[in-house]
């Protein structure tokens, strides 16, 4: 069975400082995407950083770094320098080919100015 | 500005109305989806469309009917409805055959049912 677990509902950090959201996944499939998707208050999910099965190397987009480790069947989210607009929900997704995306609980990060 | 709109942003209904959420997207793609999200629950699939078919229909109460009449537009129909239907649904759309294409989300409609 395919599944997606977030671990930490909610994370403090302090502005400036890096904060590590966990996400671990289950699939049989050898082929699948990761993501991570921030959805402020206002509701719109948005769309952070993707990271394929194949990827040889971590994915980084600005100042977000997915840690993938394939073994462990894990896809952490680091944010480095944060900010006070990163207050938000935070979900970790996989999508196989067919376009199926399941989503984990998500992460409440707070940013303490 | 997001590529995917959905409308009305924010709805409020009686259990005896009949009321429609529809979504509409520019970005060229050919699968479309609808999520609810409810409070300190995940985002729970409802239903998927790729290449104008219904491909997905987790198990949603027949209250809830979606119709995808092209590859741009979505709707989903709403009658009959019971307060624990109130929620966020998110519409959004990718490019359906592929693992590493990221899904586009819109804004949301929240749902209030009284």
């Amino acid at each position: 069975a395919q599944k997606i677990t977030q671990t930490q509902p909610g994370m403090f950090v302090q502005e400036k400082e890096a904060v590590t959201l966990d996400c671990t996944y289950d699939t049989s499939d050898p082929s699948y995407g990761l993501f991570w998707y921030k959805q402020p208050s206002s509701g719109e999910m948005i769309f952070l950083i993707y990271q394929g099965s194949y990827d040889q190397q971590n994915a980084t987009e600005g100042r977000y770094s997915l840690n993938f480790q394939k073994a462990r069947k894990s896809a952490n989210l680091v944010i480095s320098a944060s900010q006070l607009g990163d207050s938000a929900m935070y979900f970790c997704a996989m999508k196989h080919e067919g376009g199926k995306l399941i989503f984990g609980q998500g992460t409440e990060l707070s940013v303490k100015p | 500005e997001t590529g995917v709109t959905q409308t009305p942003r924010h709805l409020v209904m009686g259990m005896t109305n009949k009321k429609s959420l529809k979504c509409e997207q520019h970005l060229g793609h050919n699968a479309m989806y609808w999520y609810k999200q409810s409070a300190k629950k995940p985002l729970e699939l409802m239903f998927v469309y790729s290449l104008e078919e219904r491909v997905e229909n987790n198990s949603v109460p027949s209250r809830f009917s979606p119709e995808c009449p092209n590859s741009s537009h979505l709707f989903l129909h709403l009658h009959t409805l019971q307060p624990e239907d109130s929620a966020l649904y998110l519409c959004a759309s990718s490019h359906a055959d592929r693992a590493g294409g990221e899904l586009f989300f819109g804004e949301g409609s929240r749902l209030t049912v009284l």
